[in-house]
């Protein structure tokens, strides 16, 4: 079946960084995206940034351009996405879910994965 | 960037009952040449994952109960739940994938009364 699977929980010190992995299976991956999104403890949801699995296109929210790093494996078939010089504020669970190959065609978020824990102390 | 309000913030319902959210979107995210809505709603329950229930707008997720109906175009966009069970008991988002940033809304947390 269609599914991601992310990497397990991470706590880190303010100023370090971290790099989150979610591979797919059931499906081939050049012909999708990925979306990053996360949610900090009792929040709501917020968009990170996207990558097209065929060419590796880019797309960053404007809060975390420069910070966020969201690269593609072709091979294995999996997206990470690395935040570096964490704060508090970074905190959250980061989910991955898959989207359109086209950043100017953009998908409903059919597939979710679990979610990644990060959390950031000083 | 396009700002979604979801009110209410929260409601309870009995069982058997309607639940009624609305999300008002700042500008329309409807693609005049497809003339599709880019706007999703999700469902959420603690620890897990949001679930995709409706896609543009008014088109249901396969294995979403018919008791979940998306409506509206343009700004103004409603998910009901009709008859309410206790497993749908979460919390709802909207979402616009219309522009980038993709934004949500709020969340609205739907309880049993």
């Amino acid at each position: 079946q269609v599914q991601l699977v992310q990497s397990g929980a991470e706590v880190k010190k303010s100023g370090a960084s971290v790099k989150v992995s979610c591979k797919a299976s059931g499906y081939t991956f050049s012909k999708y995206g990925v979306s990053w999104v996360r949610q900090a403890p009792g929040q709501g949801l917020e968009w990170m940034g996207w990558i097209s699995g065929y060419n590796g296109n880019t797309n960053y929210a404007r809060k975390v351009q420069g910070r966020v790093t969201i690269t593609i494996d072709t091979f294995t078939s999996t997206a990470y996405m690395e935040v570096r010089n964490l704060t508090s504020d970074d905190t959250a669970i980061y989910y991955c879910a898959r989207d359109s190959n086209l950043a100017v065609a953009p998908d409903p978020f059919h597939v979710w994965g679990q979610g990644t824990m990060v959390s950031v102390s000083s | 960037d396009i700002v979604l309000t979801q009110s209410p913030d929260s409601l309870a319902v009995s069982l058997g009952e309607r639940a009624t959210i609305n999300c008002k979107s700042s500008q329309s995210v409807l693609y005049n040449s497809k003339n599709k809505s880019y706007l999703d709603w999700y469902q959420q329950k603690p620890g897990q994952p949001p679930k995709l229930l409706i896609y543009w707008a008014s088109t249901r997720e396969s294995g979403v109960p018919d008791r979940f109906t998306g409506s509206g175009s343009g700004t103004d966009f409603t998910l009901t739940i009709t008859s309410l069970r206790a497993e749908d008991v979460a919390v709802y988002y909207c979402h616009q994938y219309y522009s980038s940033p993709r934004t949500f809304g709020q969340g609205t947390k739907v309880e049993i009364k």
